[in-house]
């Protein structure tokens, strides 16, 4: 039983260009959320989101990022037109309702 | 909105100390409150959780009690291990809304 899976690990981007940060949450799952943590910071909630459904964007930023559950594949974590800002870890986790939340490995997306 | 504080920072011991890490929450709505262990370069473990329900729950070397009334709770680690060593974070939620609010984290080193 693969846990959540995320990809890439590691991701370089120039500013400007596009990212996208991808989730295959636990089998079974259907509820998704996704994280940023910045160096020595804790996690910052961004968006919760079940199978074609956003749920909870509150903690999206409303320009150049968006977010998708498709009925088929992976969630995607999209941020459009990177800033250095941007760098950090981004953590997905899965949920079966009622239970705790199984983390991803994390992408560590750097802005250069 | 809810806002988690966590508190030490930092916290050093010796192997086979006690140590304890506190956090506090501000929303009285919250009733489920999990600890994660995060590793260099992985993602958040959850470790031990709560619910409002109870006071306290136990699990072998871990410990996690509750204060509802003082809104706060923490976690409790017995004969610490070199391995316990991690970042440790706390986080608060309101089931019925699912997103985790987390604490800054608290870096414990375990000295051998």
């Amino acid at each position: 039983n693969a846990g959540v899976m995320q990809n890439p690990r590691h991701l370089v981007r120039r500013r400007g260009q596009e990212a996208r940060l991808r989730c295959s949450p636990m089998k079974g799952h259907s509820h998704v959320y996704w994280y940023r943590q910045l160096p020595e910071e804790g996690l910052k909630f961004m968006v919760y989101l079940q199978k074609e459904n956003i749920i909870d964007e509150s903690g999206m930023p409303k320009e150049r990022f968006s977010a998708e559950f498709p009925k088929e594949g992976p969630s995607i974590l999209r941020i459009q037109q990177v800033v250095r800002g941007d760098s950090a870890a981004y953590f997905c986790a899965s949920q079966d309702r009622g239970l705790g939340y199984t983390f991803g490995s994390g992408t560590r997306l750097t802005v250069v | 909105g809810e806002n988690v504080e966590q508190h030490p920072s930092t916290l050093s011991v010796q192997e086979g100390d006690s140590a304890v890490i506190k956090c506090t929450y501000s929303d009285s709505a919250s009733n489920y409150f999990p600890w994660y262990k995060q590793e260099l370069g992985k993602g958040p473990q959850l470790i031990i959780d709560i619910r409002s329900n109870v006071g306290e729950k136990k699990d072998q070397r871990i410990a996690v009690t509750l204060n509802k009334t003082a809104k706060h709770f923490s976690l409790h680690i017995t004969e610490t291990q070199p391995e316990d060593s991690a970042v440790y974070f706390c986080a608060a939620s309101n089931e019925g809304f699912q997103k985790l609010v987390f604490g800054t984290g608290t870096r414990l080193l375990v000295s051998p």
